[in-house]
C-alpha cells in the first residue's frame, strides 16, 4: 500500500519556468511533510518541509504548498535553473516510539532544459 | 564535519555470502534509519531506530536484521544475500524533533 504517491516519474520543464511537483497521500496521521532532492551517486539532501498546521512554506525560490482536505502537497520552483535537474523525493512522516518515520514517495525526475 | 558516514561503498557479494554495512552519525541524533532505493520504487524504510536501545521493522525488512550498537551507530545485516537484495542502501538520521531527516551518500550493493 503506497502511502505517498508521486505520479509523474518525471517532468520537463525550460529554464525559468515554473516547475510543479505533486506528491498525495493516505495517511490522516502523518503531521510533517518534506522534500528531498537527489543528484545520481549522492545520498538525498533536505530541500524544504512543511507542518500540517500550515498550508504554506517558502524558502527562496522554492514553495511547498499543503492541501490537507484533498491530502495533497505540492513544490514550486520559481525560476526553474538548470542545476535544479535531479530526482525530487516526497516524504510524509508521523511520530513513532519516540521518534519519526518517514514514508517516501517513489521520486519525480525533474530536467530543467536551456 | 562527517554527518552519516557509510561503509562500504561498493560491494559485491555472491548468493549466500553474508555482510554488514555500518553507519555512523555525529550528529547527535537520536533515530537512526535504513533505506533501499530501487529504480521506480523510490526509497523503501527496512529498518529504524526511533532512539537507542529500540529498533523496529520498516516497509521491506524481510533478509535483513540491525543493531543499534550505541547512539552513533547501526548497522544493517545481511545473513544470507539474495539477488533480490542488489540496491543502493542509504543510512540516515533524525532528531527525533522537526522531523528532517538526514542521508548517508549510500551503499552500492550488487549480489550476483
Amino acid at each position: 500500500d503506497q502511502q505517498v504517491k508521486q505520479n509523474s516519474p518525471s517532468l520537463s520543464v525550460q529554464e525559468g519556468r515554473i516547475s510543479i511537483l505533486n506528491c498525495d497521500y493516505t495517511n490522516s496521521m502523518f503531521d510533517y511533510f518534506l522534500w528531498y532532492k537527489k543528484y545520481p551517486a549522492e545520498g538525498p539532501t533536505f530541500l524544504i518541509s512543511i507542518s500540517s498546521i500550515k498550508d504554506k512554506n517558502e524558502d527562496g525560490r522554492f514553495t511547498v504548498f499543503l492541501n490537507k482536505s484533498a491530502k495533497h502537497l505540492s513544490l514550486h520552483i520559481v525560476p526553474s535553473q538548470p542545476g535544479d535537474s535531479a530526482v525530487y523525493f516526497c516524504a510524509a512522516s508521523r511520530p513513532v516510539g519516540g521518534g519519526n518515520k518517514l514514508t517516501f514517495g517513489t521520486g519525480t525526475q525533474l530536467k530543467v532544459e536551456l | 564535519n562527517a554527518g552519516v558516514t557509510q561503509t562500504p561503498k561498493f560491494q559485491v557479494l555472491k548468493t549466500g555470502q553474508s555482510m554488514t554495512l555500518q553507519c555512523a552519525q555525529d550528529m547527535n541524533h537520536n533515530s537512526m534509519y535504513w533505506y533501499r532505493q530501487d529504480p521506480g520504487m523510490g526509497l523503501r524504510l527496512i529498518y529504524y531506530s526511533a532512539s537507542e536501545g529500540t529498533t523496529d521493522k520498516g516497509e521491506v525488512p524481510n533478509g535483513y536484521n540491525v543493531s543499534r550498537l550505541n547512539k552513533r551507530e547501526f548497522s544493517l545485516r545481511l545473513e544470507s544475500a539474495a539477488p533480490s537484495q542488489t540496491s543502493v542502501y542509504f543510512c540516515a538520521t533524525a532528531t527525533g524533533i522537526g522531523n528532517t531527516i538526514y542521508f548517508g551518500e549510500g551503499s552500492w550493493l550488487t549480489v550476483v
